[in-house]
């Protein structure tokens, strides 16, 4: 079975730092990873995709994330964090059975910013 | 170009009444995907439609039945309401044979007293 598990339930950072927000996974085989992100009262947002293609994966906003085979993860990353930020993240695995695919998530990291 | 789009945004029920929620996905999409997102959790999966069918099932009771409309829209239905089926139902649009790329709507808030 395909999991995945967001190390830090919350991460609070001030405005203009780093921003690391960690994911593992577990699969039998390649999968696809995303990261969705959901701002209060709001549906989620795709905020990037990995389908093995490149490790290094950019996606809105500033965001990008690594796949790391040996290390089993997909770490999310920003260089410099904004307000706007602030909102809960979730790590996200696709699971594919017979064509179709469904998406397990994380139980979500929320991301606290500072001014 | 409307994304996907989900009525009613908000919604009261007693226990053991039955609900309706409604999708309709993005424009050229041709599978809908229904998770609940329970307060401080993520989305679970509940049942995935194409072509009219339900092609995959997650790990939900037979109260909660679903249909998929020749036009691609959808509807969750949920029987006999218990408190915990309060939550945040999201409906998910896809391309078939990209389905692994979901966009989501904005959620019903389902409220069960």
């Amino acid at each position: 079975a395909q999991s995945v598990t967001q190390l830090d339930s919350h991460v609070s950072v001030s405005e203009g730092t780093p921003v690391l927000l960690r994911c593992n996974y577990s699969s039998s085989y390649s999968p696809s990873l995303f990261w969705y992100v959901q701002h209060p009262n709001k549906g989620l947002q795709l905020l990037l995709k990995y389908t093995s293609a490149a490790t290094l994966v950019k996606g809105i906003n500033g965001f990008e994330a690594e796949f790391k085979k040996s290390e089993t993860s997909f770490h999310l990353t920003k260089p410099s964090a904004h307000m706007s930020d602030a909102a809960e993240y979730f790590c996200v695995v696709s699971l594919s059975n017979s064509g179709y695919s469904t998406l397990t998530f994380g139980k979500g990291t929320m991301l606290l910013v500072s001014p | 170009d409307a994304g996907v789009t989900q009525s009613p945004t908000h919604l009261i029920k007693t226990r053991g009444q039955q609900v309706t929620l409604r999708c309709s996905p993005k424009s050229g999409h041709d599978t809908v995907s229904w998770y609940q997102q329970a307060l401080g959790q993520g989305p679970q999966f509940i049942f995935q439609y194409y072509e009219e069918e339900e092609r995959q099932r997650g790990n939900f009771p037979d109260r909660f039945s679903g249909h998929q409309f020749p036009n691609y829209s959808s509807e969750l239905n949920v029987n006999a309401l218990l408190l915990g089926d309060s939550a945040l139902y999201l409906c998910a649009s896809s391309f078939f044979v990209a389905s692994y790329e979901q966009y989501f709507g904005p959620g019903t808030r389902l409220t069960v007293t």
